[in-house]
C-alpha cells in the first residue's frame, strides 16, 4: 500500500490569503508531482521534482509554487489564493528506473476559495 | 509519447466482465501501456502495465494486439466497486522526466 500523504484534505478558504498544501511520502521515492483536477475533468501536471532541490513547471501554467528541501516532503503554496484557485490539488511520486515507473497518488486535497 | 484514445464512458453488469478498449496507434516499441483508475474524489490508483505481451494480476488483465496499436483492460467480475474513470496511458522515459498525460479516460458504471 502506497504511503503519500496529503493535508488538509479539504481547505475553505477567503480570497488574498497564503495557503500551504501539504504532501508527503515515505517511500523514498525521488519524484514527485503536483496534479490539479476540476470535479469530472482531466488531470494536469502542474508541479513536479526530480529529487532534492529540483522543481520544474508542469504542462498546466498555475500561480501555486513548491519547493523540495526534503526528499519526503513537496509542499506547494499559493500566495495569495483567488476563487480560480478552486480545484482539487494531488500530489503523486514515483520510484526512478529505466522506464516509467507507476506513480502513487495521495488522497487529494480539495480547496475552495470564497 | 503517444496519444491515447478511449470511449466517454461504458456500462457493464454487476458480475460481468468488463473489457475497456485503449486505441494508441502511434506508439512506438519502447513505449509501455499503462492503466490507472480514479474512483470518485480520490487520487488515481494503478491497475496494471505491459510492453508487448498480455499481463495479469489480482486486478486485472491486459490484453495487448499483436501490432501493439490498441489494447483492452479486463476486468473479469465487475462489482460495484469498479465505477470509476479509467485511464490509459502510453510512454516511456529515457530522461528523469515523466510527463503524464492522463487524457479524459473511460468512465466506467457498473449496473446492478
Amino acid at each position: 500500500e502506497a504511503d503519500i500523504y496529503q493535508t488538509p484534505r479539504y481547505l475553505v478558504i477567503g480570497t488574498g490569503k497564503k495557503i500551504t498544501l501539504e504532501c508527503s511520502q515515505t517511500m523514498g521515492h525521488d519524484k514527485m508531482y503536483w496534479y490539479q483536477q476540476d470535479p469530472g475533468m482531466e488531470l494536469h501536471l502542474i508541479h513536479y521534482s526530480y529529487g532534492v532541490n529540483s522543481t520544474e513547471k508542469g504542462d498546466l501554467s498555475s500561480e501555486s509554487t513548491v519547493s523540495r528541501i526534503r526528499t519526503e516532503h513537496f509542499p506547494l503554496t499559493l500566495e495569495s489564493a483567488r476563487p480560480s484557485h478552486t480545484s482539487q490539488y494531488l500530489c503523486a511520486s514515483s520510484e526512478w528506473g529505466d522506464y516509467y515507473n507507476e506513480q502513487f497518488f495521495g488522497p487529494g486535497t480539495r480547496l475552495t476559495v470564497l | 509519447d503517444a496519444k491515447t484514445t478511449q470511449p466517454t464512458s461504458m456500462d457493464c453488469a454487476e458480475g460481468r466482465a468488463a473489457n475497456l478498449p485503449c486505441n494508441h496507434s502511434t506508439i512506438s516499441g519502447n513505449e509501455y501501456v499503462y492503466w490507472y483508475r480514479q474512483i470518485h474524489s480520490q487520487g488515481p490508483q494503478y491497475i496494471i502495465h505491459g510492453l508487448k505481451n498480455n499481463e495479469t494480476n489480482e486486478m486485472a488483465s491486459l490484453i495487448i494486439t499483436e501490432d501493439r496499436k490498441s489494447s483492452t483492460l479486463i476486468l473479469p467480475h465487475a462489482t460495484l466497486r469498479d465505477t470509476a474513470v479509467y485511464y490509459c496511458i502510453a510512454m516511456f522515459s529515457e530522461t528523469s522526466y515523466d510527463k503524464v498525460i492522463f487524457g479524459p479516460g473511460t468512465s466506467l458504471s457498473v449496473i446492478p
